[in-house]
């Protein structure tokens, strides 16, 4: 079946440390993005990819970081920089890039972040 | 500022019922989405109504979109224990897209 896959499922971040969230697509999409949802809020854009190579900041991308070198992965990296970092963090995908919110948005089952 | 604001915030019927929530927004829209979150999982995209369309169905579910108040509504008809989730809807303008705070149905036996 086709689908986005997120891991690991619960990590935990030292301090100072920067940690990497994993999220690959089967489904042959060319944008990709990163959520973060805090408790009780909606979903906040950290960053969207259109296409391999290219990637760009979405509302709140400080202490964050991503690459695109294949079409199917899109890892985050939450550096030391983001001071406040626990929170759920989703992956989603889309046929293209849809920020007019006219195409339907694939989402993984998101990783759970903590501090020690 | 946030686009879309849902309302009520929580919600409780007893199986069977119907279930309404509403969305809200500020700014002129070309889309307009609604997402189901089940606990600790991703959303999943219900329905997509245009904002030159006035109502659309799938399945139990209807979505009315008016764009003179600026507003939509989910309706569920004939609820179940398993649409228990957070419901969200999710707004596109100019190049941006902004999802709401949901609504969190619950639904008892």
């Amino acid at each position: 079946d086709g689908g986005i896959t997120q891991s690991p499922k619960y990590l935990f971040r030292k301090e100072g440390q920067n940690v990497t969230l994993s999220c690959e697509q089967n489904l042959n999409h060319d944008a990709m993005y990163w959520y973060r949802q805090d408790p009780g809020q909606g979903l906040r854009l950290i960053y969207y990819s259109q296409i391999v190579n290219d990637f760009q900041k979405g509302d709140i991308a400080e202490g964050y970081s991503v690459s695109r070198e294949k079409k199917e992965s899109f890892p985050l990296t939450v550096t030391s920089a983001q001071k406040n970092p626990t929170a759920f963090y989703l992956c989603a995908s889309s046929r293209d890039r849809t920020l007019k919110a006219d195409q339907p948005q694939h989402f993984g089952d998101g990783t759970r972040l903590s501090i020690l | 500022s946030q686009q879309g604001e849902e309302d009520p915030q929580a919600l409780s019927i007893q199986e069977g019922e119907n279930a309404t929530m509403n969305c809200s927004y500020k700014t002129s829209i070309n889309n307009l989405q609604w997402y189901r979150q089940n606990s600790g999982r991703g959303l999943v995209h219900l329905i997509l109504i245009r904002s030159n369309e006035r109502e659309k169905h799938s399945g139990r579910l209807r979505v009315t979109l008016d764009t003179s108040k600026k507003s939509s509504s989910l309706l569920i008809t004939a609820s179940r224990a398993a649409d228990t989730a957070s419901y969200f809807c999710a707004t596109g303008g100019d190049d941006k897209i902004i999802f709401g705070k949901g609504t969190r149905l619950h639904i008892l036996p």
